[in-house]
């Protein structure tokens, strides 16, 4: 139980282009997702908090009308980088949490990484 | 400022024997901690989850410390593989409502058959 998809699994886009990633609870219902963003030999920085039905809570740094991200439903949360540049290149990963089985635990997608050139 | 500091170098051991991996924290309170496996190119796996009222954890091979005093977890793996190798990130929770997890940069393991 607890899956977490994403999709695409690899994009690669023009500068100025937008692009926009899937995150899917399969098992359960997430009442709370997160989009995190990780540079290769970084940590998960976390770019994002959505619960359903509101608005996502941005974490400092990070540009809520370039990252749009909406939570429509209790098993799927989009990411849509707009206008995406070189510097937006990088892996990014979902997480879920929500449900009897993933109450504290946070279920993470499979990532997608995302080239801009 | 919050701090979690694992080891950056990687840690290379041979087929059988135990590794230990270390994850500290500064300017913390955690109600919880959790390790989680990543392996290249893929999203993180969850491992383990200790609350801050447990001493230590197991699952399997693998065994999870907790002191709050010393604001230091170990990860253990008995008798490790070479599919053991991976990137472990440790991650902290202050475990009210809608918090959120702050990552380690992660310790990478290499296991030699």
């Amino acid at each position: 139980g607890a899956v977490v998809s994403q999709h695409p699994s690899w994009v690669i886009c023009k500068s100025g282009t937008s692009v926009k990633i899937e995150c899917r609870s399969l098992d359960f219902q997430a009442t709370t997702m997160f989009w995190y963003r990780q540079f290769p030999k970084q940590s998960l920085m976390l770019m994002a908090t959505s619960n359903e039905g509101s608005k996502a809570t941005y974490e400092q740094g990070v540009e809520k009308d370039k990252f749009l991200i909406n939570h429509a439903s209790l098993t799927l949360s989009t990411l849509t980088v707009t206008s995406a540049h070189p510097e937006d290149s990088s892996f990014y990963i979902c997480s879920a949490r929500g449900g009897e089985g993933a109450r504290d635990t946070q279920y993470f997608g499979p990532g997608t990484r995302l080239t801009v050139l | 400022s919050q701090k979690i500091e694992q080891n950056s170098e990687a840690l290379n051991i041979q087929e059988g024997k135990t590794a230990t991996l270390t994850c500290n924290y500064t300017n913390y309170s955690p109600a919880y901690l959790q390790w989680y496996r990543q392996d290249p190119g893929r999203g993180p796996v969850f491992l383990l989850l200790i609350r801050e009222n447990e001493k230590e954890k197991r699952k399997e091979r693998l065994k999870v410390t907790f002191d709050t005093t010393l604001k230091q977890s170990l990860f253990h793996i008995t008798a490790s593989q070479p599919a053991d190798s991976a990137t472990y990130l440790c991650a902290l929770d202050a475990g009210s409502g809608y918090s959120t997890l702050t990552f380690g940069k992660g310790t990478m393991l290499l296991v030699s058959p």
